[in-house]
C-alpha cells in the first residue's frame, strides 16, 4: 500500500526559507508525480505546483514560482519542497501528494496524501 | 483569472441526499476533481474525472458535470460524511491547478 510521510512542524522567522520533506513507501517514482497543496487556518486548498522526477519537470503555481522549488530524491522516493522568503502569510499546513504518472496531461488524479507539516512563520 | 466557486456551507437531514457544487469557467474543458477532509486530517480524494469513484469510496458518493459546474452528491447522507468538501480542476489555460474554497456539510 502506497504511504507517504512528511516531516514535522516548523516555526521560522518572516525572511528566511524552509524545505519539507515527503517520503513514499510502497511506491516508486517512476509511476507518480508529486503535488505539493498548502491550508492556511480556517482557508481552503491552495495548489503550490507539481513535480515529476522521471523527466525533473516543475510547474509551479504563478503565485509560488519565483518563491518556491520542487525536488526529489528518487534513491529515497523522497520529495522535497523549499519556500523561500517567507511571509507571516505562509504559516500554513502543507501536504504532498502522489499524481498517478498515467493522468498528468488529463485529471490529475491526486491519489494519496501525506499527513501535513505545519510551517508556523513568526517574529 | 480562474477560479473555482462553492457555497461555504450546506446542511442535509440524516439519510437524506444532498448536492455540493462547484462552479467554474475552466470546468467546461477540463476534468474536477472532490476531496473530502475532515478536521485535522488530510484530504481523501472521493471523486475524479468528473464522475468516477476510487477503490474504496462507498457508492453513495457520485459525481456529474453539466456546463461549467461540477457536483457531487451524497445520496443518503451517513454523519461520518460531516466534512470539507472541496473541487479542483485545472485554471483556464489547463497547465496550472485550482481548488474551490471547499464546502462545510453538516449533516443534521
Amino acid at each position: 500500500q502506497v504511504h507517504l510521510v512528511q516531516s514535522g512542524a516548523e516555526v521560522k522567522k518572516p525572511g528566511s526559507s524552509v524545505t519539507l520533506s515527503c517520503k513514499a513507501s510502497g511506491a516508486t517514482f517512476n509511476t507518480y508525480a508529486v503535488t505539493w497543496v498548502r491550508q492556511a487556518p480556517g482557508k481552503g486548498l491552495e495548489w503550490m505546483g507539481g513535480f515529476i522526477p522521471i523527466v525533473v519537470t516543475t510547474n509551479y503555481a504563478q503565485k509560488f514560482q519565483f518563491r518556491v522549488t520542487l525536488s526529489a530524491d528518487e534513491s529515497t522516493t523522497t520529495a522535497y519542497m523549499e519556500l523561500r522568503a517567507l511571509k507571516t502569510e505562509d504559516t500554513a499546513v502543507y501536504f504532498c501528494a502522489l499524481v498517478e504518472m498515467a493522468t498528468i496531461l488529463d485529471y490529475y488524479k491526486m491519489v494519496v496524501w501525506g499527513q501535513g507539516t505545519t510551517v508556523i512563520v513568526s517574529s | 483569472s480562474s477560479e473555482l466557486t462553492q457555497d461555504p456551507a450546506v446542511s442535509v437531514a440524516l439519510g437524506q441526499t444532498v448536492r455540493i457544487t462547484c462552479q467554474g469557467d475552466s470546468l467546461s474543458d477540463f476534468y474536477a476533481s472532490w476531496f473530502q477532509q475532515k478536521p485535522g486530517q488530510a484530504p481523501v480524494l472521493v471523486i475524479f474525472a468528473n464522475i468516477q469513484r476510487p477503490s474504496g469510496i462507498p457508492d453513495r458518493f457520485s459525481g456529474s458535470k453539466s456546463g461549467n459546474t461540477s457536483s457531487l452528491t451524497i445520496t443518503g447522507a451517513l454523519a461520518e460524511d460531516e466534512a470539507d468538501y472541496h473541487c479542483c480542476s485545472r485554471d483556464n489555460t489547463g497547465h496550472h491547478h485550482l481548488f474551490g474554497g471547499g464546502t462545510r456539510l453538516t449533516v443534521l
